[in-house]
Parts: structure tokens; C-alpha cells; sequence
């Protein structure tokens, strides 16, 4: 199975607090999960990636935790802020080819 | 370094005529991708090359899409004849072999009527 499922469709979020997007994978093949912000307009802008060999990564304010034996990961945004709403898609393929599969896409609305 | 250039912006065609959109990739990126994105939803790939060989067209409507890659660097994607359902956004990505520095276009929106 290729689907790559996201929720929620959307979120809105105080300025501050934490926004969490979930993603789930069927392919056990996948061995790269980037996560893309997207502005109107704008094509997506590659945000953070991990591979299935950690379980964890952080940049900034921006984290992706993985679950391997569950086939899911998720983007937490901490602290967000009014520059972070966006539209957020999670994407699962492979590292050797380059292909990916992405999810349906979450708009964030960060309120001032 | 100068990023993936797409043209143009914005098209608005009738429904059976045929339409091209162009591609400049980053400069030494071997691999060029093409996708669809509908309107909410996720981009969805069409074409993936890799110099000026097909790697993947599986999910390309071969009876009214085509795509090349000449010379292995800029690119066309072309529609003939268009339908009302291939309104979307139509996106190009390059990335060198593997998908290190995998980085999007603006893309160009395309509108059937």
C-alpha cells in the first residue's frame, strides 16, 4: 500500500502553544519521512526530515517523534507563531529514490 | 544557488485544448519530478527523470500526458487534449541522485474551463 494518511485536515492554535500533526504509513519499505511547509503561492519548502533509524529529531522549534512499529510519525511545533500558519504536509518514500508519497495536507492557523 | 524555475505562473485554457509548462531544475540536479496537486489535497507525482531517462511514470495519464527531459537538464510537461479534472497546480522538483536537496518550484496553476 502507498497512502500516506494525515490529520487533522486542520488546526488552529494560540500563539505560544503546541501544534501536533499525525501522520500514519502502510509501506514498510519507507525509509525517509520529510515533512513540507507550504505558503500560497509557494511550492512546498522541505521543513524536517528523519530517517526510521532514530526515533526522534529536533530543529528549532520544530521536532519529529517516529513510531516504527506503529508506522507513524508526527510534527510538533512548539511555541508557534503567527508566521507558522501554513499549510503542513507529511511525505514517506525512499531515500535510495527519490519518489515521495505525501499526505493530505494540514492548514495551521496561528491566532495572535 | 538559484532555485527550481517553472513558467509560466498561472494558465486558463478550455477544455480540449493542450497546454505545456516548463521546467529549469537547480543547476547539477540529475533527478526532475513533476507533480499534480488538486486543490486540498497532497502534490501527487506524475514523472520522475533521472538525467534524460524516465525513472517513474506510473501514475501519468499517458493518453493526454507527456513529458521530456531534453539533454537531461529543462523540462516539459505537456496536456493534450486538457479536461475540466486536470485543473491543479502543477509543480516541479529537482534533487540530486538519492534526493539530497530535494526543492520545489512556485509551480504553475493551471484552470480548464
Amino acid at each position: 500500500q502507498q497512502q500516506v494518511k494525515q490529520s487533522p485536515q486542520s488546526l488552529i492554535v494560540q500563539k505560544g502553544g503546541i501544534s501536533i500533526i499525525n501522520c500514519a504509513y502502510e509501506n514498510t519499505a519507507f525509509d525517509y519521512f520529510p515533512w513540507y511547509q507550504q505558503f500560497p503561492g509557494k511550492g512546498p519548502a522541505l521543513l524536517i526530515a528523519i530517517r526510521p533509524d532514530v526515533s526522534e529529531k529536533k530543529e528549532g522549534r520544530f521536532t519529529i517523534s517516529f513510531n516504527k512499529s506503529a508506522k507513524q510519525f508526527s510534527l510538533h511545533i512548539m511555541d508557534s507563531q503567527p508566521g507558522d500558519s501554513a499549510t503542513y504536509f507529511c511525505a514517506a518514500g525512499s531515500g535510495n529514490t527519490g519518489k515521495l508519497i505525501f499526505g493530505q495536507g494540514t492548514t495551521l492557523q496561528v491566532k495572535p | 544557488e538559484a532555485g527550481v524555475a517553472q513558467s509560466p505562473r498561472y494558465k486558463i485554457i478550455e477544455k480540449r485544448q493542450s497546454v505545456a509548462f516548463w521546467c529549469n531544475p537547480i543547476s547539477g540536479h540529475a533527478t526532475l519530478y513533476w507533480y499534480q496537486q488538486i486543490l486540498g489535497q497532497g502534490p501527487k507525482l506524475l514523472i520522475q527523470f533521472q538525467n534524460n531517462g524516465v525513472v517513474d511514470d506510473s501514475q501519468l495519464p499517458k493518453d493526454r500526458f507527456s513529458a521530456e527531459r531534453l539533454k537531461g537538464v529543462d523540462s516539459t510537461l505537456k496536456i493534450q487534449p486538457a479536461k475540466l479534472e486536470d485543473s491543479a497546480v502543477y509543480l516541479c522538483a529537482s534533487s540530486r541522485p538519492g534526493g539530497d536537496g530535494y526543492t520545489f518550484g512556485s509551480g504553475t496553476r493551471l484552470t480548464v474551463v
